[in-house]
């Protein structure tokens, strides 16, 4: 059964920092991997997600996602944050044969002044 | 504009009342989906729906009941088996549910239940 692991439930960070958020998952098939982000009180929004091809994906705003087999790993990085991106992001799987996204726990990113 | 409307966004329920939180979309999406939001919890499936008068039970179904009598709609109703329904309810559509490559859920803004 697939399993998504978000380790860091909260992530401070100052205003035109980098910052990684970490998303490791547990599949035995092919997968497919999102990153949503939701703003509060609003539901999810799509930031980029991993189909097949370049295992580097990007979103419009600036954050990327690099798709690591080997190390099951979709960590998102972005390498200047604004306030605007103060959110919490959900990474989520899709497994082939499965017909429902598996989330992360999230993991709330607080862009500080 | 297309979409996903949640109603109401808002919800008091006093304990013992069964409600029942409505979900449309004009997306032309055949599959939907009910998840439940706790915090640090991430979203929890509760319901899916492939097609018109399909469901399927997900990870939390105990204590929710769904339909599907329309492509558009997939209303939850929170019974009073639900112990714990205090929680923030999220509603998803997918263009096809047969295959995990089109499985981007697209989401409503939710609906906030509190029970008194």
């Amino acid at each position: 059964a697939q399993s998504v692991t978000q380790l860091d439930s909260q992530v401070p960070v100052f205003e035109e920092a980098p910052v990684e958020l970490r998303c490791n998952y547990s599949s035995s098939v092919s997968v497919y991997l999102f990153w949503y982000v939701q703003y509060p009180n609003q539901g999810l929004q799509l930031l980029l997600k991993y189909l097949s091809g370049s295992t580097l994906v990007e979103s419009i705003n600036g954050f990327e996602a690099e798709f690591n087999k080997s190390q099951t790993s979709f960590h998102l990085r972005k390498p200047s944050v604004h306030i605007s991106d103060t959110a919490e992001y959900f990474c989520a799987v899709s497994e082939a044969g499965r017909r429902a996204l598996t989330f992360g726990s999230g993991t709330r990113l607080q862009v500080q002044p | 504009d297309g979409g996903i409307t949640q109603s109401p966004k808002y919800l008091f329920r006093k304990e013992g009342q069964n409600v029942t939180l409505s979900c449309e979309q004009n997306l032309n999406h055949d599959a939907m989906y009910w998840y439940r939001q706790d915090p640090g919890q991430g979203l929890r499936l509760i319901y899916y729906s492939q097609i018109v008068n399909d469901f399927q039970k997900g990870d939390i179904a105990e204590g929710y009941s769904v339909s599907r009598e329309k492509k558009e709609s997939f209303p939850l109703t929170v019974t009073s088996a639900q112990k714990n329904p205090t929680a923030f309810y999220l509603c998803a559509s997918s263009v096809f549910a047969g295959g995990a490559v089109h499985n981007e859920q697209f989401f409503g803004p939710g609906t906030r239940l509190t029970v008194l």
